[in-house]
């Protein structure tokens, strides 16, 4: 697609439930990160791959947090045992490199989610 | 100290006047700023990257860099309403991978 492209765009659910958030990245986008940025704050980071390489996951903030990339492409980002405090809008992004320094990442619409 | 400072404003401008956004960060060896604007529910766009020090110019935005004091500065000539939106500085890791993120600064620009 011409953009990165997230999935759903909204979703409630409720507190203790799993729920999962996909991304689908600029095509031929190598890099692919997720951010998270709750109300009124800034984004934070939560994990980040490149390629094949194995995935950066210094971000997570819990074991609850997990993310996957098939084929080098779509990402999905896992929240198991959902918590009203992981309410947020997460935010994919992607870039045709990494570790470049003027590596420019381009951001998908989010995904706002309210835990209930 | 965080990595990346703004003013979190709100900031508030007449439209035609000048809005000038700052950021501060902490990391001497960064080598790449970036200024995302965020309208509200929506995502981060990229309007400007700067590499060197002093002064980029893109239509009515200026960045402004300063490696050795550390800011780096958005300036938006000819405020339009259009322009209301929150900014939000950006400073890649020492990795270069994922970007830290000011809290922004929300700009109204008045009618």
């Amino acid at each position: 697609g011409a953009g990165v492209s997230q999935s759903p765009s909204n979703k409630v659910t409720e507190k203790g439930k799993d729920v999962e958030l996909r991304c689908d990245p600029i095509s031929g986008h190598t890099a692919l990160y997720w951010y998270r940025q709750s109300l009124g704050q800034g984004l934070e980071f939560l994990i980040y791959f490149q390629g094949n390489s194995a995935p950066d996951k210094s971000g997570l903030p819990s074991d609850r947090f997990s993310a996957e990339r098939t084929g080098g492409s779509v990402s999905t980002l896992t929240i198991q045992r959902t918590q009203q405090e992981d309410s947020a809008v997460y935010l994919c992004a992607s870039s045709l490199l990494a570790g470049v320094a003027k590596n420019i990442q381009y951001f998908g619409a989010g995904t706002r989610l309210s835990v209930l | 100290q965080k990595e990346v400072e703004q003013n979190s404003g709100p900031l508030s401008v007449p439209e035609g006047a000048i809005a000038s956004l700052n950021c501060t960060y902490s990391d001497r060896g960064s080598q790449s700023f970036f200024w995302y604007r965020q309208y509200s529910g929506k995502s981060p766009e990229l309007i400007m990257s700067i590499y060197s020090n002093g002064d980029k110019e893109d239509g009515r935005f200026t960045a402004q860099l300063n490696k050795a004091s550390q800011y780096v500065s958005l300036l938006i000539r000819d405020s339009q309403p259009s322009d209301s939106a929150t900014y939000l500085c950006a400073v890649p890791s020492s990795s270069a991978r994922q970007l830290t993120f000011g809290s922004g600064t929300q700009l109204t620009v008045l009618p």
